[in-house]
């Protein structure tokens, strides 16, 4: 399989908890992107990297986040004091340019 | 800034029957217009693109979408719904500020009737 991997698919975590998620984007893609997606919500962006440079953060990414993308490959998600409001599936996508984004099959956390 | 709109958040249709999901974009610059589908508890597949080529996109799965420019809609139609269509639908479209990150509307659930 060659597309964007995203591990682990499901996450159940307590609250005050740390939980981290992986992407694996397409190998020669060097744009990637982390969304965040609530129930009967679309997709919200929450940051963008092109190679290893994390270029851009949305203020939904609060100080509580932090992704990396060392070596410009896969990309890690990292949510400390997990919070209820974290409940989400975490997106990730990759893309070669600016014209379509690949996505993968979601990382979905319930926070207890 | 960009954004979307989509019009009904669930629609229903029977088997069979035309299948028409709105979408209205707010634009600066001519934008990259996407529609995307999410079966349950699964990613996004995209299901065609407007990259300023023909205005009339076909995609996959028998989908088209016009893109109108004087309305600013990019509306989603299949001619003949199937059992297999229903799941959620997201229209997208690319921010053009240089990280070309994709602004997602907040969906329309497809449910299709037997």
């Amino acid at each position: 399989d060659t597309g964007v991997s995203q591990d682990p698919r499901h996450k159940i975590t307590k609250r005050g908890q740390n939980v981290t998620f992986r992407c694996d984007p397409i190998s020669e893609h060097n744009r990637l992107y982390w969304y965040r997606q609530t129930l009967g919500q679309g997709p919200e962006f929450l940051t963008y990297f092109q190679n290893e440079a994390q270029l851009e953060k949305s203020r939904l990414l609060s100080d509580r986040f932090s992704a990396e993308r060392p070596k410009g490959s896969f990309s890690t998600l990292e949510i400390q004091r997990t919070e209820q409001g974290d409940s989400a599936m975490y997106l990730c996508a990759s893309s070669p340019g600016p014209r379509e984004l690949f996505f993968g099959e979601g990382s979905r956390l319930t926070v207890l | 800034a960009q954004s979307v709109t989509q019009l009904g958040s669930h629609v229903s249709v029977s088997e069979g029957a035309l299948v028409l999901l709105r979408c209205n974009y707010s634009s600066s610059v001519p934008p990259y217009l996407f529609w995307y589908v999410q079966y349950p508890n699964q990613g996004l597949q995209l299901l065609l693109k407007y990259t300023s080529a023909a205005t009339l996109v076909k995609g996959i799965n028998g989908f088209e979408a016009e893109f109108k420019k004087s309305e600013t809609s990019f509306h989603l139609t299949k001619p003949s719904a199937h059992m297999s269509d229903a799941a959620e639908y997201f229209c997208a479209v690319t921010d053009t500020s240089g990280t070309y990150k994709y602004i997602f509307g907040t969906g329309t659930r497809l449910k299709v009737l037997a």
